[in-house]
């Protein structure tokens, strides 16, 4: 699977817009971006995911560069329930006797502070 | 819904000892998906299942048993606790490969000492 290179902690002040990037420069030309995110002692939540085009839903932005090498989550206006770890994954196929799963790899993630 | 949900949520092994973490969904979901996650590190995936009666290898599936014997349930077996085992593990379902969602349990915190 295509690998992704995240920063390890990223800060921000609360009610800011925070950018969170993200480098997968081998991805190849089927694999969808995910971003997930963890909040502390939970399981991961899924935040947003995209193809080619800029997304965006109730959560967040999600803008991804036109040769699609690296990507930026955005978060329009941080709170305090913003920090956590957030994931930027690349899901993969896993092959089984014909049928297909995907696997979503995660890596170590940004671990994002928001300051009151 | 209740979503997925895992018990126990915090258990203290011994080392030989053998338990079973349960996974439950009530989705209706066909896959799902057992990871692991140590400290400071992402999820590494130990055990997949595409639907009941069918289920395969991850990352990481020395140590460990799974069964799928119905579409809501997915545990995984321990059978010789040894300290490496010692994490955080997680269930997840999605309902086939077209979905971009997976759903996440709250998590089992096993020691193992």
């Amino acid at each position: 699977d295509a690998k992704t290179t995240q920063p390890n902690s990223m800060e921000s002040n609360e009610e800011e817009p925070v950018h969170l990037p993200c480098n997968h420069s081998t991805i190849s030309g089927t694999d969808y971006i995910h971003w997930y995110r963890q909040l502390p002692s939970q399981g991961p939540e899924y935040v947003i995911h995209g193809l080619t085009s800029n997304v965006n839903n109730r959560m967040a932005s999600l803008a991804i560069a036109e040769d699609r090498k690296s990507s930026t989550l955005i978060l329009h206006r941080a709170t305090l329930r913003d920090a956590a770890v957030y994931y930027c994954i690349l899901r993969g196929a896993i092959a089984y006797s014909g049928a297909g799963s995907y696997q979503l790899t995660f890596g170590k993630g940004t671990k994002l502070s928001v300051i009151p | 819904n209740a979503g997925v949900t895992q018990t126990p949520k915090f258990r203290i092994l011994k080392i030989g000892q053998s338990m079973t973490l349960q996974c439950t969904q009530d989705m209706n979901h066909n896959y799902m998906y057992w990871y692991r996650q140590d400290p400071g590190m992402g999820l590494k995936l130990i055990y997949y299942s595409v639907g009941a009666g069918i289920t395969d290898k991850g990352e990481v599936p020395n140590g460990y048993n799974v069964s799928r014997s119905t579409t809501e349930d997915f545990p995984l077996r321990l059978e010789l606790a040894a300290p490496s085992q010692t994490s955080v593990y997680f269930c997840a379902s999605t309902m086939d490969a077209r979905s971009y969602e997976q759903y996440f349990g709250p998590g089992t915190r096993l020691t193992v000492t």
